[in-house]
């Protein structure tokens, strides 16, 4: 069975500052990783994923991620956070080599960009 | 806009009865995926149809029920309603093909449901 980690169920950084979000994944085969961001009332929006190449992925809004394989990671950094980033980030994970299509989603964090 | 549309948006009703969310997939999207988001169980995966099908089934409970129609569009059925069963309820579409799915999921706005 898959699964995913998101240690943090806040993050607060200061608008300007770097930001991080994590997320540790378990699957049996090779990783599909995606980053969704939820606003208030809203549906989840796509915000970039990992499929093979490159291990940094860059993706909607400034944001991007990293694949880190050994540490089966897939963390979501933004070098200046603005205040408009402030939301729930899911993580996602899909088993490349699973049958099933559906992603298994973390349980969020909440990014709180304080002016 | 994801292209995916939900209805209703908002929904409440007693418990005991029935309702049905209606989804329309984003064109061109053969698979419709059905979400359960709550407070305390987050993002639980229900059930998967692909061009029809059912493909795939999660957390579902039996008291639920879905179904993919010709023009694509699925339906997510919630009968002997609980108070527990309150919660939004999101549609997800992608396009499925062949092998591995390497697309990313495309959301609906959620139907939000509460129980009284």
């Amino acid at each position: 069975a898959q699964s995913v980690a998101q240690p943090e169920d806040q993050v607060n950084v200061a608008e300007g500052n770097p930001l991080t979000v994590k997320c540790t994944y378990s699957v049996s085969g090779n990783p599909y990783l995606f980053w969704y961001v939820q606003y208030p009332n809203r549906g989840l929006q796509f915000l970039l994923k990992y499929i093979t190449g490159d291990n940094l992925v860059k993706g909607s809004y400034g944001f991007e991620a990293e694949f880190n394989k050994s540490q089966t990671s897939f963390h979501l950094k933004k070098p200046s956070a603005l205040v408009s980033d402030s939301a729930l980030y899911f993580c996602a994970v899909r088993d490349a080599g699973g049958g099933a299509d559906g992603l298994t989603f973390g349980k969020g964090t909440h990014l709180i960009i304080q002016p | 806009d994801s292209g995916v549309t939900q209805t209703p948006k908002h929904l409440i009703t007693a418990t005991g009865q029935r309702v049905t969310l209606r989804c329309s997939p984003r064109s061109g999207d053969l698979s419709v995926y059905w979400y359960q988001q709550s407070l305390d169980q987050g993002l639980q995966f229900l059930i998967q149809y692909y061009n029809g099908e059912e493909r795939a089934k999660g957390n579902i409970l039996e008291r639920f029920s879905a179904q993919q129609f010709p023009d694509l569009h699925s339906e997510l059925n919630l009968s002997s309603l609980e108070l527990g069963d309150s919660a939004l309820y999101f549609c997800a579409s992608s396009v499925t093909r062949q092998g591995a799915n390497t697309g990313e999921l495309f959301f609906g706005e959620g139907s939000r449901l509460t129980v009284l």
